[in-house]
């Protein structure tokens, strides 16, 4: 079985620069979240989605940040203009529904490196 | 303010005895607890969890203790393996309402 499947893996870029990044959840999950590790924080939920909609983005640090769920497959992330201080690991985590004990199953992230 | 805590975020075991990891949380509707392994360069994956309506449950090798009113839940890993060497998130939910809330982790390195 396919898992959550992020790309890129790894990300470096220059400051000011757009960057996206994607996230398919696995089949027939109707839940898809976002996190951010870093060191001091450890790991934020930026948002999640319910049924491709979004429930709740307060989680999102800034304007520079969005999120879309345009279907049930596929996820985007994108930092437009980026700034060093959003290097982190990015994760996407999918589960089957929003409210349930059901799990979250995380991708292996996208490590960026805004220089 | 950090609803989930984990306050120790490193610890060295020896191989063979046990590991115990503990978590604090503050938000009394949490009703679900989940504890995440995590090894370098991959996401975290599902380890064990416990409803609130139980104080233990048991998979193997692993335990999870839950403790109500002291509002604390731990991890027990018996006997460690240099293979249990990760980060271990904890992270609790109130299914009512609200998804996973992560505790910092703690990093688990089980000496050989």
């Amino acid at each position: 079985d396919a898992g959550v499947i992020q790309s890129p893996r790894h990300e470096v870029t220059e400051m000011g620069q757009e960057v996206t990044l994607r996230c398919k959840p696995i089949s027939g999950h109707n839940s898809l979240f976002w996190y951010r590790q870093t060191m001091m924080r450890g790991l934020e939920l930026l948002i999640y989605f319910n049924n491709n909609v979004p429930i709740d983005d307060s989680g999102m640090p800034e304007d520079r940040f969005s999120a879309k769920m345009p279907n049930a497959s596929f996820s985007t992330l994108k930092i437009q203009p980026s700034e060093p201080r959003d290097s982190a690991v990015y994760f996407c985590a999918s589960s089957i529904a929003l409210r349930s004990n059901q799990p979250q199953h995380f991708g292996d992230g996208t490590r960026l490196s805004i220089l | 303010d950090q609803q989930v805590k984990q306050n120790s975020p490193s610890l060295s075991v020896q191989e063979g005895r046990i590991s115990i990891l503990n978590c604090d949380y503050t938000n009394s509707m949490f009703d679900y607890f989940l504890w995440y392994k995590k090894y370098p360069a991959e996401g975290p994956t599902f380890l064990i969890s416990i409803s609130s309506i139980k104080d233990k449950n048991e998979d193997g090798r692993f335990t999870v203790f839950l403790n109500k009113s002291a509002k604390h839940l731990s991890l027990h890993i018996v006997p460690s393996q240099p293979g249990d060497s990760a980060v271990y998130f904890c992270a609790a939910l109130n299914s009512g309402n609200t998804p996973l809330v992560f505790g910092k982790g703690t990093r688990l390195s089980v000496i050989a």
